[in-house]
């Protein structure tokens, strides 16, 4: 059974720092892992996607690795924003297609 | 990606009614996905809706408290029946990008409150 957690499950930090997330999983049979973003009472936004294939994906100020032989995704913030303040998931599909997610990481930059 | 638009995007609601989520797509999709995001948890795939059949339930979901309509390719709805405070969540619809290669899309969300 897939299992993903994240650590840390909060954090708080100010403006300007670099940032590391975790995400592990048990089952490294993946196609890809899929990390979001989600603002208090709101959707989901997807921020970057890594085929099992890749060993990382970059977008902005974001960088995101995989390593599949050990279970484990991070993402990266550079030189992080009060904007930035938002709850990070990362999830892995299963071949049914269902996605399952990680317990999140909850974020705050204070200016 | 595909574009979600999703309604409402909020609710309050009485104990004992119901509500229906309306999720819309902007492009041809086999599969939609409802979740739920309990306060303060991650998200659970309620059911998967496929057009022309019935949709597939996760365990500890069933049809008559979350029947889901997909009458076509681009359109579902989620029902929310009967419901109490316990149902109190962020309901949230999904699709998948075409070949497994583009990730998955949220809609943005209902955030319902059942009083």
């Amino acid at each position: 059974k897939q299992e993903v957690t994240q650590i840390p499950a909060a954090l708080s930090v100010p403006e300007g720092e670099n940032l590391v997330l975790n995400c592990s999983f048990t089952d490294s049979a993946i196609y890809n892992l899929q990390w979001f973003r989600q603002d208090p009472g709101k959707g989901l936004t997807s921020l970057l996607l890594i085929q099992s294939s890749q060993r990382e994906q970059t977008s902005g100020r974001l960088n995101a690795s995989l390593d599949k032989s050990s279970g484990r995704s991070t993402l990266y913030i550079a030189a992080s924003q009060p904007g930035d303040s938002a709850t990070y998931l990362c999830a892995v599909p299963l071949n049914t297609d269902k996605l399952i997610f990680g317990t999140g990481t909850r974020l705050q930059v204070f200016p | 990606s595909a574009v979600i638009s999703q309604k409402p995007s909020r609710d309050i609601c009485q104990r004992g009614t119901s509500l229906t989520i309306q999720c819309q797509v902007d492009s041809q999709v086999t599969m939609m996905f409802w979740y739920r995001q309990q306060p303060g948890q991650s998200l659970t795939l309620i059911a998967t809706a496929n057009q022309g059949s019935e949709a597939t339930y996760e365990s500890g979901f069933v049809i008559d408290k979350f029947p889901i309509s997909r009458p076509n390719l681009t359109f579902s709805t989620l029902t929310v029946s009967n419901m109490s405070p316990e149902d109190s969540s962020i309901y949230l619809c999904s699709v998948e990008g075409v070949g497994r290669h583009y990730g998955y899309t949220f809609g943005s969300g209902t955030r319902l409150t059942v009083v």
